[in-house]
């Protein structure tokens, strides 16, 4: 089983719908938490960061952590079709000594007009 | 005025030929990474320099060697090739060990023939 797992899609919505993101994790030590979204031949741009459960908002998106159930999800509210990209949840853990991150595979989002 | 470039964007080569990749980043950062991202998307840690110094070694091969000649920028350099390197090769850069969030260059996709 990977240590966060998130669902490849790919998910197409039409544009104006509210998208959602999940990720699920298992290792309880994960402590920040990150979305990235990266476009075709695009290095990943952060998005959102967070460390403890509960939401968090910028603009049209909201992140949210519920650390109790090891669940992340981002909402995309009034989607357009430049958000169409795959998004990546990231998970941040101490290892060795130092800190490192995790990422799930990525959902592909596709808003079509 | 790119924040994380990487050079070359494209290598095609053969199998067994040794290859190079560059990274620079010009934000100051401390933490320097490179990461493997395969066909299905899935990113992953290969290595961590923090102010020159190797900090996070990931099972990768003994072919793959980064360097970092000073903090602002982290090679990697590549011994007798493999079909199984195939794959988007990103840098990327963050402020600290301790703080997370990374910013990614737009990846070096190695082709291997």
């Amino acid at each position: 089983q990977k240590e966060v797992e998130q669902d490849p899609g790919p998910l197409s919505v039409p544009e104006g719908a509210i998208v959602s993101l999940n990720c699920t994790y298992s290792n309880s030590a994960f402590q920040y938490f990150m979305w990235y979204r990266q476009y075709s031949r695009k290095g990943p741009e952060l998005l959102m960061y967070t460390y403890s459960s509960g939401n968090k908002e910028d603009g049209r998106f909201t992140a949210q952590v519920d650390k109790s159930s090891k669940y992340i999800s981002l909402f995309i509210r009034d989607s357009q079709p430049s958000d169409s990209a795959t998004y990546l949840c990231a998970m941040s853990v101490r290892s060795g000594g130092y800190n490192k991150l995790i990422f799930g595979a990525g959902t592909r989002l596709a808003v079509h007009p | 005025d790119t924040a994380v470039s990487q050079t070359p964007k494209y290598l095609v080569t053969q199998m067994g030929n040794d290859k190079s990749i560059k990274c620079e980043q010009n934000l100051g950062h401390d933490t320097m990474y490179w990461y493997k991202q395969d066909s299905k998307k899935f990113l992953k840690i290969m290595f961590s320099y923090n102010n020159k110094e190797l900090i996070i070694n990931e099972t990768v091969p003994n072919r793959f060697s980064p360097k970092s000649p000073d903090k602002a920028h982290l090679n990697l350099h590549i011994n007798s090739l493999e079909l199984g390197d195939s794959a988007v090769y990103f840098c990327a850069s963050s402020p600290g060990d301790r703080y997370q969030p990374q910013h990614f260059g737009d990846g070096t996709r190695l082709s291997i023939l």
